[in-house]
Formats: C-alpha cells, structure tokens, sequence
C-alpha cells in the first residue's frame, strides 16, 4: 500500500501558483519528505526536500505540517513547462518508492 | 549541472537474450540505484548499491537481474534471460550523502528496453 496519496490530477492556470498537496500520514521521525516531477518519459527530476521546516529553492517551496503527515508543494508561477507529473515518494536511505503521483497541467 | 548518463538509449533485444544496460553516476556520488518504469505505470525500485554491495532489493530483483560496479565510475544492470514483460524505461539514479546532510536521487534520462 502506497505510504503517500496524491491527487490524481489538478489544472493551473499559467502564471498562478500551483499547489500540490501529498498526504504522509505514516511517515516515520528520520524520512524526509521529498517532491519531484516526470515530464514525459524523462527521469524523475528532483525539486526539493525538507525534514520538519519548510524550504525554498529556485523551482517551487515546500510547506510541511507540524505534525508532518502531510505537505504542499508550490509553485510560484506556473508555465507551460511545469506540465508534469509530480510525486512525493516515500522511503528511507537505501530508496526511494514512487506512487502514482498527480499530473499537472498547466493551461495556457 | 553535473548529470547521470546512461547507454544505450534505445535497446530492442530478442526474448532470451541477456542485456547490459549501462550507466555512469555522478562521480563523487556514493550510493547507486535502479529503476524500471513499464510503459503507463508508476516508476518501481529495483535495486540499491553502496560500498560495492547491494544494499536493498525489491521483489522485482530476482535472479535474473544482477548489479555491478567494475570500475570507478560504470554501474550496470545486467538481465540474463530476457521475458516480454521485462520490456520498460530503466533508469539509474546516484546520490550523495555526507554526515549531516542529506541529498536528492539525481536520475539519467533512461534507456528504453524493448524485448520482442
């Protein structure tokens, strides 16, 4: 059984902020929660991760709950290029395990 | 931006057959992965490598599959006996780690096995 859920599909608007939630309910203490995305066929790209604060880098933030069972991934100003697929897999330091993920499109 | 690179891109092979698909991590990354995506599905771990050994498996990882590291800088994924069902995108990924910090997978861009 997947240790995260996510929505299967959401639509933005170009230029709006797009936000991801992900569900981790039973996530342990030590794992980090990590967010990346699938553009096609291409491998997994990883966008951010964080363990109980939140983050920000150059692609998108990452809001974590206090509590940790879930997170928001945003980001900022959708383009067309952020149409994807996005996950927030689970797991611990020797893998990672992708589920279905939610698949972004941005609409022009 | 320093990349996984992972050869062939494309490989048909015949059912049977043994494949080797290939892949250089990035090269101060420590810990080595596999994964295979079938053509509409989730992406699935295989296997994990580290210090020369593998240090988890999925149940996919059978005997069929093996791992290896045979220089300083290849890690490959050898199939023995290829099946139909073994048709997918096989990435490779690579990270690094050092106390106190923890990094992301970096993934290669795949080599799509085709077994017919």
């Amino acid at each position: 059984d997947a240790k995260t859920t996510q929505p299967p599909s959401m639509d933005c608007a170009e230029g709006r902020a797009a936000n991801l939630p992900c569900n981790h309910s039973t996530i342990s203490g030590n794992e980090y929660v990590y967010w990346y995305r699938q553009i096609h066929s291409q491998g997994p790209q990883y966008i951010i991760h964080g363990l109980k604060n939140n983050e920000t880098n150059e692609m998108a933030s990452l809001i974590i709950t206090e509590d940790r069972k879930s997170s928001t991934l945003i980001l900022p100003h959708a383009t067309l290029r952020d149409t994807a697929v996005y996950y927030c897999p689970w797991g611990g330091a020797n893998n990672l395990f992708f589920g279905t993920g939610t698949r972004l499109t941005v609409i022009p | 931006e320093p990349e996984v690179t992972q050869t062939p891109s494309h490989q048909v092979t015949q059912m049977g057959q043994e494949v080797i698909l290939r892949c250089v991590p990035i090269s101060n990354h420590l810990y080595f992965y596999w994964y295979r995506q079938i053509l509409g599905q989730k992406v699935e771990f295989l296997v994990s490598f580290y210090n020369n050994e593998i240090s988890e498996k999925s149940e996919i990882f059978d005997d069929q599959f093996s791992v290896e590291r045979p220089d300083g800088s290849n890690f490959t994924l050898k199939i023995r006996s290829t099946k139909l069902e073994d048709s997918a995108m096989y990435f490779c990924a690579s990270r690094d780690q050092r106390t106190g910090r923890t990094y992301g997978y970096t993934f290669g861009s795949g080599t799509r096995l085709t077994v017919v």
